[in-house]
């Protein structure tokens, strides 16, 4: 079936480097895509959102890419902190009822200072 | 606002025992969801509602029932638990889906299945 995946599961970084975290879709239809990070213990925090009509995003530090042609959304995350360690989950949003998402496996970022 | 709260934190159950994870939103949002994540995997929905008296089943929903009597509260019960239960559960909440609409969390129940 149709779902979103990850082509990372680690990413470790160094303390002032900038992070890409990289994710693929499969369903054309989804019109709405979001990135979560999940830190230890904890759920999912919402970080950027990006709709079907737009190709980039950006919030503070952050910012999401979309590319429709091939299917691939990332986050980079600009000057990444020891406090940016965490699990980041892409997920698209394919219901027509309801705000159903479907999420991808995850990366894991580390952050080395 | 506490958002989104659950409990228990965490419980063992031995199987078939039944339990209610219960989730409560003060948010007055009127979407509520319920997810599982297994570990190194990312979340499934398991059911949904978008209003009181109105649920619908997710990805996941075969083990689970949930009602909706109010706005606040959405519990998932586990009539006969398995082995195979054993996971995080994430409650979440949003206002609505037609502005697409970020979805609030819980802290998660961890449950195991012994």
């Amino acid at each position: 079936g149709e779902s979103v995946g990850l082509h990372l599961p680690t990413l470790s970084v160094q303390e002032g480097d900038n992070s890409i975290i990289n994710c693929a879709y499969s369903n054309s239809a989804s019109d709405y895509f979001i990135w979560y990070k999940q830190e230890s213990g904890k759920g999912p925090q919402f970080i950027i959102d990006i709709r079907s009509n737009m190709d980039k995003r950006q919030g503070q530090r952050v910012t999401v890419l979309l590319n429709k042609t091939v299917k691939h959304l990332s986050l980079q995350i600009a000057a990444t902190q020891p406090g940016d360690s965490a699990v980041y989950f892409c997920a698209e949003n394919m219901g027509e009822y309801g705000n159903k998402l479907v999420f991808g496996a995850g990366t894991i970022l580390r952050v080395k200072s | 606002n506490a958002g989104v709260t659950q409990t228990p934190k965490f419980r063992i159950l031995k199987i078939g025992q039944s339990m209610t994870l219960q989730c409560t939103q003060d948010m007055n949002h009127n979407y509520m969801y319920w997810y599982r994540q297994d570990p190194g995997m990312g979340l499934k929905l398991i059911y949904y509602s978008v209003g009181a008296g109105i649920t619908d089943k997710g990805e996941v929903p075969n083990g689970y029932n949930v009602s909706r009597s109010t706005t606040e509260d959405f519990p998932l019960r586990l009539e006969l638990a398995a082995p195979s239960q054993t996971s995080v559960y994430f409650c979440a909440s949003s206002y609505s889906r037609g502005a697409l609409e970020t979805q609030y969390f819980g802290p998660g129940t961890r449950l195991l299945v012994l």
